[in-house]
């Protein structure tokens, strides 16, 4: 299994603003995946981001709105630009093995809350 | 396109009592299958998995079996406890779609003393 941090764990932001999540993870990995988990809801999938290439965005995300690097095989950040209230959510990075049959894991979680 | 679809909670049981929850699950593949249970507070954590046709998983006295026939994993477990308090996802990963796990609702448990 795989060992995740990410940063923060939660902030309180302002609408308009941008904030940056980090996730690091104890060891190489190449596929990572960033999810949302509004309140109440179960977890939606934002983007996918390998390493060495672009992040492939689900239905109903945009690159200007959650832009996400991943410099190397243990790093990648979130960022969600001009926040609003409805971007009030849990945001979740994850890794997973190229099988199928291997398990995603998840780190703990960025509580992010927009006034 | 793939999906998971399991029972609507709350779930609200007396401590020892049974439980199931229910999931059924539509994939155009031969997916593996999930159950992630997330605590008050906390991140997501793998419970059990199946990777094929009539795997039994288990794991803390929970169980679920992978019915291919009926296209279902249903959580069991014979006698909950109040620390079993939670949000339990079914879920889903194949080949199909860059690997990616697609979550069910999520059902939400509560477990009275």
């Amino acid at each position: 299994s795989a060992v995740i941090s990410q940063k923060p764990s939660r902030d309180i932001c302002q609408r308009g603003t941008s904030l940056t999540i980090q996730c690091q993870v104890d060891s190489q990995v190449t596929m990572m995946f960033w999810y949302r988990q509004q309140p109440g809801q179960s977890l939606t999938l934002i983007a996918t981001a390998n390493q060495g290439s672009e992040a492939t965005y689900e239905s109903g995300f945009v690159i200007d709105k959650f832009p996400i690097s991943r410099p190397n095989l243990t790093f990648s950040t979130l960022t969600v630009s001009n926040m609003s209230p409805e971007d009030s959510s849990i945001y979740l990075c994850s890794v997973g093995g190229q099988s199928y049959q291997e398990t995603q894991y998840f780190g703990p979680g960025t509580r992010l809350l927009v006034l | 396109g793939n999906s998971v679809t399991q029972m609507e909670g709350p779930v609200t049981l007396s401590e020892e009592a049974f439980l199931t929850i229910n999931c059924t699950y539509t994939a155009t593949g031969y997916p593996s299958l999930f159950w992630y249970v997330q605590y008050p507070g906390e991140g997501l954590q793998l419970l059990l998995k199946a990777t094929k046709a009539d795997d039994k998983g288990s794991n803390k006295g929970f169980e679920a079996t992978y019915r291919k026939e009926t296209t279902s994993f249903h959580l069991e477990k014979g006698s909950v406890q109040v620390s079993d308090s939670a949000v339990y996802f079914c879920a889903l990963r194949d080949g199909t779609g860059g690997f990616k796990t697609i979550f069910g609702a999520g059902t939400r448990l509560f477990v009275k003393a």
